[in-house]
């Protein structure tokens, strides 16, 4: 059975760095698109950004680009977005889900994790 | 790649045919997936390739279209199937999402 299960809620202040997890299991971690949504509360979703972790191919948003950095370990099947300093807007929901096709990021998620809640605040 | 989904929301009862389109700012050939999202929870795959229904997916639910215009219908609304609905093109990066279809109770 495939799994995504993210890190647990956060909460932090401005300024602060963060990383949460996703730990994926029941597939081969390395052949498959796997990325990063954010939800802001009551609000649509915005693509973040994707990671094949076979070779680390990362493509992300221009919105996100240089804001955030996702990465992957295939040691332990996990993939990660961090970021080096928070600001208040940065409070939402993040889901982490894994491209349904094998090697290809052309359509769409089917696994999702279950979220992680980043509040930050001062 | 900008989407537009209309309308925003709808109102519908139980036994409706409901259409949702969603329009591209350029082509994405068939690239466009549709999911569901309920409260707390995180979306679902419900359409890719435009067209494909995911496994699992009842049969209520079909997908049309290509380039730039799609539609998602559902061919009689179930209870279970007041959600947002969002669409998600997949054919050059950021593979940027509508803004999402709130479906209620009429």
């Amino acid at each position: 059975e495939v799994q995504l299960v993210q890190s647990g809620a956060e909460v932090k202040k401005p300024g602060e760095s963060l990383t949460i997890s996703c730990k994926t299991s029941g597939y081969r971690f390395s052949t498959y698109w796997i990325g990063w949504v954010r939800q802001l509360p009551g609000k649509g979703l915005e693509w973040m950004g994707i990671i094949y972790p076979t070779d680390s191919d990362t493509r992300y948003s221009p919105s996100f680009q240089g804001q955030v950095t996702i990465s992957a370990d295939q040691s332990t099947t996990t993939a990660y977005l961090q970021w080096s300093s928070l600001k208040a807007s940065d409070s939402a929901m993040y889901y982490c889900a894994r491209q349904w096709k094998f090697s290809s990021p052309n359509y769409g998620f089917e696994y999702w994790g279950q979220g992680t809640l980043v509040t930050v605040s001062s | 790649i900008q989407l537009t989904q209309s309308p925003s929301s709808l109102s519908a009862s139980v036994g409706d045919r409901v259409s949702i389109t969603c329009r591209a700012s350029q082509g994405v050939s068939s690239y466009l997936t549709w999911y569901q999202q309920k409260p707390g929870k995180a979306p679902k795959l419900l359409i890719y390739a435009a067209s494909t229904l995911q496994s699992g997916v009842p049969s209520r639910f079909s997908g049309s279209g290509s380039g730039t215009d799609f539609t998602l219908t559902i061919s009689s609304l179930q209870p279970e199937d007041f959600a947002t609905y969002y669409c998600q093109q997949l054919n050059s990066y950021p593979h940027t999402f509508g803004q999402g279809t709130k479906v209620e109770i009429k």
